[in-house]
């Protein structure tokens, strides 16, 4: 069955970064996009991006750019999400979730990862 | 920048109907967009309800459905049950790799 394991959660200090990964299982791992959505607490979902995992390409939302990175090591089926220059405002549950058919389709989704941002 | 429109709340009787929207600042959704709509329990990563304006995710009972009405996606729910209240979410393709979510809907069946 289809899986995404994601890691565990961090805490940060604002300005640094922050590495989330998301292991995917049960399935091939380059044949579907890998997206990552965020929801601070109380707040909606917010799309962040997606990697194709079979070259590598990245599609940012314009919020992001310049601050955050996917990339991901096919030898291990894991995408990765990394945000720099962290703020409070990205206190948040980071999910990955698996894109199938169309790109609004986001069929299996990660466990979350909750990232808080504090000094 | 076009935002994507919710409706930030609404409230529907049990076994009644109810037409959630989702619309753009500027301009008309259309299919071009492949509106899908997702519903998330409190505590719980977003599940698939309708993908590519309306067609139900595998598993999703026949009271969900999508369309477009107008110049809106649409999501109707019949026959609310009081499990369906939470919260549901549009998102739009934008093109060029980029989706965007709306703000969501919380539901309230009372």
């Amino acid at each position: 069955q289809v899986q995404l394991m994601q890691s565990g959660a961090e805490v940060k200090k604002p300005g640094a970064s922050v590495k989330v990964s998301c292991k995917a299982s049960g399935y091939t791992f380059n044949d579907h996009y890998m997206h990552w959505v965020r929801q601070a607490p109380g707040q909606g979902l917010e799309w962040m991006g997606r990697i194709n995992p079979n070259n590598g390409g990245t599609d940012y939302a314009p919020k992001f750019r310049g601050r955050v990175t996917m990339t991901r090591d096919t030898s291990i089926s894991t995408a990765y999400m990394e945000l720099s220059r962290l703020r409070s405002d990205d206190t948040a549950v980071y999910y990955c979730a698996r894109q199938r058919v169309v790109a609004t389709l986001l069929d299996y989704w990660g466990q979350g990862t909750l990232v808080t941002v504090s000094s | 920048q076009t935002v994507v429109t919710q409706e930030p709340s609404f409230s529907v009787s049990p076994g009644g109907t109810v037409t959630l929207t989702c619309g753009l600042t500027s301009g008309s959704v259309s299919t071009d967009y492949y509106p899908s709509w997702y519903q998330q329990t409190p505590g719980q990563a977003p599940r698939t309800l309708i993908f590519s304006t309306n067609t139900r995710s595998s598993g999703v009972p026949d009271r969900f459905s999508g369309s477009i009405l107008g110049n809106k996606a649409a999501l109707t729910i019949t026959g609310a049950q009081a499990d369906d209240e939470c919260d549901y979410y549009c998102v739009l393709y934008m093109g060029s790799g980029i989706s965007v979510f709306g703000g969501g809907t919380k539901l309230t069946v009372l």
